[in-house]
C-alpha cells in the first residue's frame, strides 16, 4: 500500500533552517510528481511546493519562494523540503502528498514550530 | 491566483440527514476540482476528484457535482464518521489553492 512518512520537524529559531524528508513506498515513486502542503495550527490547507516526477520542474507558493527548496532522490524514493530563513508564520504541520491530478495520498504530517 | 470560497463555514446536520456543501472558484477551473475530508489530528483524505469521481474506497453516499466555477459535495445520509472538516481544491491552475473549509458538525 502507498505510504508517505514525513520527518524532520521540530522547534527552530527564526532565521534558521530545517530539512524535511518524506520516504515513499508502495508505488513507483519516480513516475509521480510530489507536493508539500502545510497547515498552520487551527487553520486551513496551504499548498507549498511541487516537483515533477524527474525533478526537472519545480514550482513554489509565493509565500516560500526564494526560501524553500523542494528536491527528490528517485533512487532512494525520497522527497525533501529544505526550509531556510524560517519565519514565525511558517509554523505549521507539513504534509507530503502524491500528485495524481488531485492529491491522492498524504503522509501523516510533521510539525514545524518557528519560535525564539 | 484562483480563490476558492466555501459555504457555509459551519454546517450543523443530524445523523441520517443530507448535507450539501458548496465551493466556488474565482475563475473557471473546468472539472479540475477535488474534495478532501479531514478529521482532527489526521491528514486530509481525498474523497472526490474530477469534480464528481469518487476516490478508491469512498462510500457511495458521497457525491460531487459542478463544473467551471460552482461545485457541490453532497453526503446523502450522514454517518457519525462523516463529521469532519471538508476542503475543496482546484488543480487547474498554479498555485494550487484550497477553500477555507466547511466544518460539518452534529446537530
Amino acid at each position: 500500500q502507498v505510504q508517505l512518512v514525513e520527518s524532520g520537524g521540530g522547534v527552530v529559531q527564526p532565521g534558521r533552517s530545517l530539512r524535511l524528508s518524506c520516504p515513499a513506498s508502495g508505488f513507483t515513486f519516480s513516475t509521480y510528481a510530489m507536493h508539500w502542503v502545510r497547515q498552520a495550527p487551527g487553520k486551513g490547507l496551504e499548498w507549498v511546493a511541487v516537483i515533477s516526477y524527474n525533478g526537472g520542474s519545480k514550482n513554489y507558493a509565493d509565500s516560500v519562494k526564494g526560501r524553500f527548496t523542494i528536491s527528490r532522490d528517485n533512487s532512494k524514493k525520497m522527497l525533501y523540503l529544505q526550509m531556510d530563513s524560517l519565519r514565525a508564520e511558517d509554523t505549521a504541520v507539513y504534509y507530503c502528498a502524491r500528485d495524481n491530478y488531485a492529491f491522492d495520498y498524504w503522509g501523516q504530517g510533521t510539525l514545524v514550530t518557528v519560535s525564539s | 491566483e484562483v480563490v476558492m470560497t466555501q459555504s457555509p463555514a459551519t454546517l450543523s446536520v443530524s445523523p441520517g440527514e443530507r448535507a450539501t456543501l458548496s465551493c466556488w472558484a474565482s475563475q473557471s477551473v473546468s472539472s479540475n476540482l477535488a474534495w478532501y475530508q479531514q478529521k482532527p489530528g489526521q491528514a486530509p483524505r481525498l474523497l472526490i476528484s474530477g469534480a464528481s469521481s469518487r476516490a478508491t474506497g469512498i462510500p457511495a453516499r458521497f457525491s460531487g457535482s459542478g463544473s467551471g466555477t460552482e461545485f457541490t459535495l453532497t453526503i446523502s445520509s450522514l454517518q457519525s464518521e462523516d463529521f469532519a472538516v471538508y476542503y475543496c481544491q482546484q488543480y487547474n491552475n498554479w498555485p494550487r489553492t484550497f477553500g477555507q473549509g466547511t466544518k460539518l458538525e452534529i446537530k
